[in-house]
């Protein structure tokens, strides 16, 4: 069984650019998720999803990120225009049944962003 | 104030040897507590699960404790080998997952 997969692994791009950023999730996981690390610091929780629906957005930083997951399948998260601040790591998990507190959580190998 | 604290933030020690690393949160409630293992340029992978009502949770030569009164974890690391090295991080959730900062371990020969 596939893994959860993210594309690109790494992308550096100029500030003001637009960068997208795809996650496929493990087939059948309802739950997907993106998060990402800055500098060193810890990963933070981005968004969730269940299926297409946006289930919590809060961690979203401002409305230069747009994370898109049309059908329920795979995701998009879309930097327009890209920042310094935005360089990190910028991982993707999924899980299955939706609600479930103590499903695994699996994650994809991430995407390194640098924004130069 | 990040509600996962991890300690130490970095850790060398010599292949074979045992280490125990901390994990304290003040994250509340919560339904589990994860640890997760990173490898250099990999996602995390998960080591252990454990809910609030479990003490201990093995993985092979990875052990976990929780004391949910003190809202404290550790990750104990038994006959350590040289794969060991990479980041170990500490996983708080309700219904969003909550990070640590990571403890970053070295195993030497």
């Amino acid at each position: 069984e596939a893994g959860v997969t993210q594309f690109p692994s790494h992308s550096v791009i100029e500030k003001g650019q637009t960068v997208t950023l795809r996650c496929d999730p493990i087939s059948g996981h309802d739950n997907l998720y993106w998060y990402r690390r800055v500098m060193g610091k810890e990963i933070k929780f981005l968004l969730h999803f269940v299926k297409e629906s946006k289930q919590d957005e809060s961690g979203m930083p401002n409305n230069r990120f747009l994370a898109e997951r049309t059908g329920g399948t795979y995701s998009t998260l879309k930097v327009q225009p890209a920042e310094l601040e935005d360089s990190g790591v910028y991982f993707c998990a999924s899980s299955s049944w939706a609600g479930a507190k103590n499903t695994e959580a699996f994650f994809g190998q991430g995407t390194r962003l640098t924004v130069v | 104030k990040n509600q996962v604290e991890q300690s130490p933030q970095s850790l060398i020690i010599l292949e074979g040897k045992n280490c125990t690393l901390q994990c304290n949160y003040t994250v509340s409630p919560f339904s589990n507590l994860r640890w997760y293992k990173q490898d250099t340029g990999r996602g995390p992978v998960s080591l252990t699960i454990m809910t609030f009502s479990e003490n201990t949770k093995s993985n092979g030569r990875y052990t976990a404790t929780l004391d949910a009164d003190t809202k404290q974890s550790s990750l104990h690391i038994t006959a350590s080998q040289l794969s060991d090295s990479a980041s170990y991080i500490c996983v708080v959730s309700e219904d969003d997952m909550r990070f640590g900062a990571g403890t970053r371990l070295t195993v030497k020969p």
